[in-house]
């Protein structure tokens, strides 16, 4: 099972709008509405802001977003401040009852 | 609030045994699965498996046949082996609790450093 495919770094300044994208199979990403994201600040555990592809937890801000179109899923930080920059990683349930997750993507705040 | 903590061995010689525990406070284990899932220094996370509130597991179809989750219920506590370590093996590794969903990971320990070197 291949990582699901995340641009290395993205950066925005404050206020902008940056989208990451996660880029899957017929077999993970395409066959399941279970894509979750993860935001990881350095030394810390991951900390889950969107499951299945766009449902946000309690306490989350509503300037997180996902969506998800064929293979291919989003996550949107808009009005990006400075404690957005942190690592983001992709989840996706396959077709083998198991899961993969992204590459990573660094996300700079200028 | 739930809480996940974890513990184990962090320093471990090639061929040898990993194994870590994780006890949860403020969940029950039943209704939820619990998996473990690695992040090897510069890269990015990798699921290793999962055991369900009745048992069942599942694991990563690279790592199936060395390593073994199992969770007591009496402890609260979910714990891992792997076998045969090598440099590869040398990670974080985290305990996570899954959401009422399923397919996420809601609660994450707080890692564990494992090195394997000779």
């Amino acid at each position: 099972q291949s990582a699901l495919t995340q641009p290395a770094s993205v950066s925005g300044s404050p206020g902008q709008s940056i989208t990451i994208s996660c880029t899957g199979t017929s077999s993970d990403i395409g066959a399941f509405d279970y894509v979750s994201w993860y935001q990881q600040h350095p030394g810390t555990a991951p900390q889950l802001i969107i499951y299945d592809v766009s449902n946000r937890p309690s306490g989350v801000s509503y300037r997180f977003s996902g969506s998800k179109s064929g293979n291919t899923a989003s996550l949107t930080v808009s009005g990006l401040q400075p404690g957005d920059g942190a690592d983001y990683h992709c989840c996706s349930y396959t077709s083998g009852g198991t899961y993969v997750f992204g590459t990573g993507t660094k996300v700079t705040v200028l | 609030q739930v809480q996940l903590q974890q513990w184990g061995a962090g320093l471990l010689k090639p061929s040898e045994t990993l194994s870590l525990t994780c006890a949860f406070y403020g969940t029950s284990f039943s209704d939820y699965n619990w998996s473990w899932i690695r992040q090897s220094p510069g890269k990015g996370q990798e699921w290793v498996g999962e055991i369900h509130d009745r048992g069942g597991t599942k694991y990563n179809p690279s790592l199936k046949s060395r390593v073994t989750i199992s969770l007591d219920t009496s402890k609260n506590q979910v714990s891992m082996k792997l076998t045969s370590v090598t440099a590869a093996d040398t990670a974080v590794y985290y305990c996570a609790r899954h959401g009422e969903g399923g397919w996420y990971f809601d609660s994450w320990g707080q890692g564990t450093l494992v090195t394997v070197s000779s």
